[in-house]
């Protein structure tokens, strides 16, 4: 059964450093996104992407954050100059572009970002 | 403002018994609601998915949607220790429906 990886399943990186989480999306999926979780606290909405460009933001995903599909198989968030309110679990997820409005999200297992 | 309240956890459960979680939400533009479960060390998977309000069946599984109450339920008959996980509600507007606002989660286990 097809589904979302993501590598490392654990980054430790110290403030200030530049990161980069990878994700490989369900292979015929047009929509991409990023979710993180804070420890304790809810599953949080960062952004989705489709067709290159980025489709929704919420105000989370700031200017530190960046999103790319460099080839066709992975889709990355980087995160510029992290801090420590940056440590959560990132989950990445895909969905077809179905022809309604709402697509079953698939999700990843994700990565632990842990800022020292 | 987009929230989503759900009923804290942990919860714990004979095996057999009926599980009920629930959550309430304030934002009445939401319109697709969703239930996730959420293993230890894996990402959510979607378990059921509703579109305004009414029932929804699949297995042992039932979803419920009020929104004059702005409440949603999920309902688990004959729940088994393999049903242990958290459960996590979601929902999003039909402006922005590939959004999801998620709830807190819900521990939920099964002793068998």
């Amino acid at each position: 059964e097809p589904e979302v990886t993501q590598t490392p399943s654990h980054q430790v990186t110290q403030m200030g450093q530049e990161v980069i989480l990878r994700c490989v999306p369900i292979s015929n999926h047009l929509y991409f996104y990023w979710y993180r979780q804070i420890l304790g606290q809810k599953v949080e909405f960062l952004v989705s992407f489709y067709n290159n460009e980025i489709s929704e933001k919420s105000e989370i995903f700031d200017d530190q954050f960046s999103v790319e599909r460099p080839d066709g198989s992975n889709f990355t968030l980087k995160i510029r100059s992290t801090k420590l309110e940056d440590s959560a679990m990132y989950f990445c997820a895909s969905s077809e572009e179905g022809t309604g409005v709402y697509d079953e999200q698939f999700f990843g297992p994700g990565t632990r970002l842990t800022v020292l | 403002q987009k929230e989503v309240e759900q009923d804290p956890g942990p919860l714990s459960v004979p095996e057999g018994a009926i599980v009920s979680l629930n959550c309430t939400y304030s934002n009445s533009a939401f319109q697709y609601f969703m239930w996730y479960r959420q293993y230890s060390r894996k990402g959510p998977e979607l378990l059921m998915y509703t579109y305004s309000s009414g029932n929804k069946e699949d297995g042992r599984f039932t979803a419920q949607v009020d929104k004059s109450s702005k409440y949603i339920s999920l309902f688990i008959r004959d729940s088994q220790p393999s049903d242990s996980a958290t459960y996590l509600c979601a929902m999003s507007d039909s402006g922005s429906a590939r959004q999801l606002t998620f709830g807190s989660g819900t521990q939920l286990t099964v002793l068998p």
